[in-house]
């Protein structure tokens, strides 16, 4: 596609509940990020793949998050058993262009989760 | 990990005046460092960035310094205007762990006022 794709767009949920959220990268990026992004706050990294290369997981706050990325395109983070702290924009970004990763992210609209 | 220290959390300056923001990163092996910003409602969208290998950048009224010795970088941005009011967000990668992750910064709230 033209640019990155996030849905929903808007997502509100009771505590306890499962969400999955989802990201269509840009067509060819190798590189795929998620971060979220709490109100006022920055950009907290979660997630990163690349390529065919295990996922940085490193940023995931709790074993309630989890993501994956099938076929080395589409992504999708789910957050499972949701708490009210997990409220947040979340943000998905890619990178890699004709494979290679420049470093230059673009980034979705973001999808808002509330729990309420 | 990589660590980046975003300072000031909010800047308010005149038009026409210079706005200067400045970060620190942690892991001496880091290489690549953007800066990004986010406009009310917006995504994040790059602006500049600079690589290790050179000490400083600049397009038209923004510019970039890198102090890879200190491990900080700082962005300035020249004959301020309203539309330049936004968050602005520092990142660094291709540390230790040698991957494209980026991490960022806390981010700046600037205010130009007319």
């Amino acid at each position: 596609g033209a640019g990155v794709s996030q849905s929903p767009s808007n997502k509100v949920t009771e505590k306890g509940k499962d969400v999955e959220l989802r990201c269509d990268p840009i067509s060819g990026h190798t590189a795929l990020y998620w971060y979220r992004q709490s109100l006022g706050q920055g950009l907290e990294f979660l997630i990163y793949f690349q390529g065919n290369s295990a996922p940085d997981k490193s940023g995931l706050p709790s074993d309630r998050f989890s993501a994956e990325r099938t076929g080395g395109s589409v992504s999708t983070l789910t957050i499972q058993r949701t708490q009210q702290e997990d409220s947040a924009v979340y943000l998905c970004a890619s990178d890699g262009g004709r494979g290679e990763v420049t470093g230059e992210l673009f980034f979705g609209e973001g999808s808002r989760l509330t729990v309420l | 990990g990589e660590n980046v220290e975003q300072h000031p959390s909010t800047l308010s300056v005149q038009e026409g005046d210079s706005a200067v923001i400045k970060c620190t990163y942690s892991d001496s092996a880091s290489n690549y460092f953007p800066w990004y910003k986010q406009e009310l409602g917006k995504r994040p969208q790059l602006i500049i960035d600079i690589r290790s290998n050179v000490g400083e950048k600049k397009d038209q009224r923004i510019a970039v310094t890198l102090n890879k010795t200190a491990k900080h970088f700082s962005l300035h941005i020249t004959e301020t205007q309203p539309e330049d009011s936004a968050v602005y967000f520092c990142a660094a990668s291709g540390g230790s762990s040698n991957t494209g992750k980026l991490i960022f910064g806390q981010g700046t709230t600037l205010q130009v006022k007319p």
